[in-house]
């Protein structure tokens, strides 16, 4: 059974370009949720979607949004980057309705803004 | 918000020592997960407990939900060189559809 996968691993982008990333989530799991980590704030929740629905948003600015698709799979698209975006991105999938429990994550998109 | 403190913030320790880290919450909730996360890499789920004093093992690894429902841990019997990573205390927040995460705890393991 196939994991989490994320594209693209790697990412380099100047300030003020936008870009976009892929999660695919585990068969069957229709909860996908995005949270950036950094080593100064740590793991912090950005969205989560289920059923093409956002059900709950993280405290991030407006230039960060996602979107989820009939077959699961999402994106997420930061715009305007900023140099204080560089950041592991890591997208994680959940079989509960409520998405809370049991999250499996995939290898996350390292994102470097220049 | 919900709050999870995590100690300790790194360990450093000898080949076949035993780990012993642990989480607090500012909130009661009914579920308390455990990560480890490799450099480079996404966080891979090692254990879930869902009910109050639950004890669950999973290998070398055994986790505990506290009784007071506000703390977990999480021993690691016999280390070796491979458990080297960070580990992650979470729980889900108020909404259910969120993890927090608390800030890791760094395990470095010396041959």
């Amino acid at each position: 059974k196939a994991g989490v996968t994320q594209t693209p691993r790697y990412l380099i982008k100047t300030r003020g370009q936008q870009v976009t990333l892929s999660c695919s989530p585990i068969s069957g799991h229709r909860s996908v949720s995005w949270y950036q980590q950094t080593p100064g704030q740590g793991l912090q929740f950005l969205f989560e979607y289920f059923s093409e629905t956002q059900r709950n948003k993280g405290n991030f600015p407006g230039r960060f949004s996602g979107r989820q698709f009939s077959n699961s799979r999402s994106e997420m698209n930061v715009s305007t980057l900023e140099l204080g975006d560089s950041a592991l991105y890591l997208c994680a999938s959940s079989l509960a309705r409520t998405g809370d429990t049991e999250a499996f994550f995939g290898q996350g998109t390292r994102l470097t803004v220049v | 918000g919900q709050q999870l403190n995590q100690s300790p913030q790194s360990m450093f320790i000898q080949e076949g020592e035993d780990v012993s880290m642990n989480c607090t919450s500012s909130s009661i909730f009914n579920t308390w997960l455990w990560y480890k996360q490799d450099p480079g890499e996404g966080p891979v789920l090692l254990i879930a407990l869902y009910k109050a004093g639950e004890l669950t093992s999973n290998g070398r690894l055994t986790a505990q939900f506290g009784i007071t429902r506000k703390d977990s841990f999480l021993n690691i019997s016999a280390s070796i060189p491979s458990d080297v990573g960070i580990y992650f205390c979470a729980q889900p927040g108020r909404s259910g559809y969120a993890l927090n995460f608390g800030k890791g705890t760094s395990l470095l393991v010396t041959p």
